[in-house]
This record gives C-alpha cells, structure tokens and sequence, in this order.
C-alpha cells in the first residue's frame, strides 16, 4: 500500500536559518504529492503541491520538488521565520481511484526561535 | 466564510458512552473525510464519504460509523467509546475529480477516560 515517511522530529531552528525537510513515498503509479501545515489549534492547510514528476511547487516562500527518480519531495525554506513554526505534513494522493484520499506522513514539529 | 466546521470542539466521554461528531461544509463539496491524528502517527483515515448517501471505510474504521444524509453534513459517531479513541478529529472536504486541495476543519479534542 500507500506509504509516507517524513524525517524524525522536532527540528528547532534559529530565525534566518535554511530548512530541509525530507518526505520520501512509496506509491503505485504516479501520485500526486502535497505539504500541509498545521498551525498550532488550527486544523491542516495546503502548503504547496505537485502533480506530476519534475513539478515544483511553492508559496510563501517554501518549494519542493517532485523527484520520482528518488520517490522524494523534500520541503525547503531559504530563510524562515518564528511565524513559520508549525506541524508540517507530508502527504501523497494515489492516481487510481482513490476518491482524494490522502496518505499523510506523521508529521514534523518545526520550531523557530528569535 | 465558515468553510468545514466542526462541533463539538472538546468533549470528554467515561468509557462506553456514545457521542457524534458533527460536521458542515458550505462549499458544496462532494468528497467528505474523517481522520484522527495521534501523536506520531499523522493523520489516519476513519471513514470517507464520495456524495450524499454513500460512506466508505478508511484505514481505520472500527469502532467508529458515520453517515451523510445531507451533502453538507457528515456525522462521526462512537457508539461505545474506548480510551484508544481518545485522539483529536479532523472533517476535511473537497471536490470531486482531479488534485483538489483538502479544506480541514479546526478538530475536536475527545478524551475518553
């Protein structure tokens, strides 16, 4: 089946500093790929995502790309802020007939001090 | 602009109550989603419903039934509830077809003592 695996957490960052974190998948056919973020007592919001091999997605600054070679879809920020700090999801959508469900990862604490 | 809401927003249970979670969407959606996440684990699929009338088991159903009698509305119940369900409960939406973003609800906390 479907599987997501983000890298262990937290990560603690200082403002300013550049961040990775890395998302791999396993997933029959071409799926389609996806960051959400949670801020803290709010429910997900999408991030950014990607559809296709080779496809970057971006916003606020964040990007990631779909790399179908290495089954990755790492997030990076060049310089982020304490407003940044946030649950991020990695998540995957089956390109069958999966009815939208998404395949999260567990999610990854990031927090940034001043 | 409401979007997906959730209540109750905090519930507590003793074991072997029953409870439903309510959710509304006001986005005309046809694709309505539980998930609980727990610490760790991310976000694992309850139930799922593709329209109104229809509800489909996810990853992990047991325990749990839902029901869409109205587009709008997908309701979660727990009929007799177990500590291991003690977790936070999001109702997500979205439209049907192609790589539509999932809009979420703000969860409900249940802890069930």
């Amino acid at each position: 089946g479907n599987s997501v695996t983000q890298m262990e957490g937290p990560v603690t960052l200082s403002e300013e500093a550049f961040l990775t974190i890395n998302c791999t998948y396993t997933a029959t056919g071409y799926p389609s790929l996806f960051w959400y973020v949670q801020y803290p007592g709010e429910g997900l919001q999408l991030l950014l995502k990607a559809t296709k091999a080779d496809d970057k997605g971006s916003n606020k600054g964040f990007e990631a790309t779909y790399r179908k070679e290495t089954t990755s879809f790492h997030l990076e920020k060049g310089s982020v802020q304490v407003s940044d700090s946030a649950v991020y999801f990695c998540a995957l959508s089956d390109s069958g007939t999966s009815y939208g469900k998404l395949t999260f990862g567990q999610g990854t604490i990031l927090t940034v001090h001043p | 602009n409401a979007g997906v809401t959730q209540t109750p927003k905090f519930r507590v249970l003793k074991t072997g109550q029953s409870m439903t979670l309510l959710c509304a969407q006001d986005m005309n959606h046809e694709y309505m989603y539980w998930y609980r996440q727990d610490p760790g684990m991310g976000l694992r699929l309850i139930h799922y419903s593709v329209g109104e009338g229809t509800t489909a088991k996810g990853e992990v159903p047991d325990g749990y039934n839902v029901s869409r009698l109205k587009k709008q509305n997908f309701l979660l119940g727990l009929e007799s509830a177990a500590p291991s369900q003690t977790s936070v409960y999001f109702c997500a939406s979205r439209t049907s077809g192609g790589t539509g973003e999932l809009f979420f609800g703000e969860g409900s906390r249940l802890t069930v003592l």
